[in-house]
């Protein structure tokens, strides 16, 4: 059974500073997602990291995976207020010929002006 | 269509009623999930479909809860006899089942209230 287990569940954090996010997984599988949710909100997609050592950033987020480590980290570079969210990561299952995304808790990110 | 529509986006019921949340996916995704997010919760897995057949269907909570999808498009979920604890949003998504690069895309959600 694949098991995403994030950490820290919830982070407040000053602006101006930086945060790494963290993403387990329990059993191998070539492909982790990242989204953000916005209170009230659904969910967006932020990066889809498709191989071992893939690196994505937008803006002040950078995503990474290490496939051997089964580990994902979303870092948060110079936080601002607008990054206030919960990010949630997902890794994907494949079944047969069919696919699911096994998703973590989210981590609720509380930035302080 | 250009994304995923769920409709009704807010819904108020008196316990014990029935309820049917649709949604719509992006054209030509051939998979569909519904999850459940209670306030300030994660993501509840529902069920899932692959065209018009659901070969997941564990996270369904009870049998008052059901969903169909019919011409490998819109979905329906129904609650019978629903309950307080039923009350959370309720999301819906879609993505190509194929490759799968691009995810999921989700939809904006139906809140619904059980009073």
């Amino acid at each position: 059974e694949l098991k995403v287990e994030q950490n820290p569940l919830f982070l407040s954090m000053q602006e101006g500073k930086n945060y790494t996010i963290y993403c387990n997984y329990s059993t191998t599988s070539d492909r982790l997602y990242w989204y953000r949710q916005d209170p009230g909100k659904s969910l967006e997609s932020l990066f889809v990291l498709l191989s071992n050592g893939a690196v994505k950033q937008e803006g002040r987020l950078m995503a990474s995976l290490d496939t051997k480590a089964r580990l994902s980290t979303l870092h948060i570079t110079a936080a601002v207020h607008d990054l206030s969210a919960t990010y949630f990561c997902a890794v994907n299952l494949r079944m047969d010929s069919n696919y699911q995304l096994i998703w973590g808790a989210g981590t609720k990110l509380i930035i302080k002006p | 269509g250009a994304g995923v529509s769920q409709s009704p986006s807010n819904k108020v019921t008196e316990k014990g009623k029935d309820v049917e949340l649709r949604c719509d996916p992006i054209s030509g995704h051939t998979a569909l999930y519904w999850y459940r997010q209670s306030l300030g919760q994660g993501l509840e897995f529902l069920i899932y479909f692959q065209g018009n057949s659901a070969p997941d269907k564990s996270g369904l909570p009870s049998d008052r809860f059901s969903a169909e999808r019919t011409g490998g498009s819109v979905s329906t979920l129904t609650i019978q006899r629903t309950q307080q604890e039923d009350s959370a949003v309720y999301l819906c998504a879609s993505s190509d089942g194929g490759f799968f690069v691009g995810g999921y895309t989700f939809g904006s959600g139906t809140r619904l209230t059980v009073v």
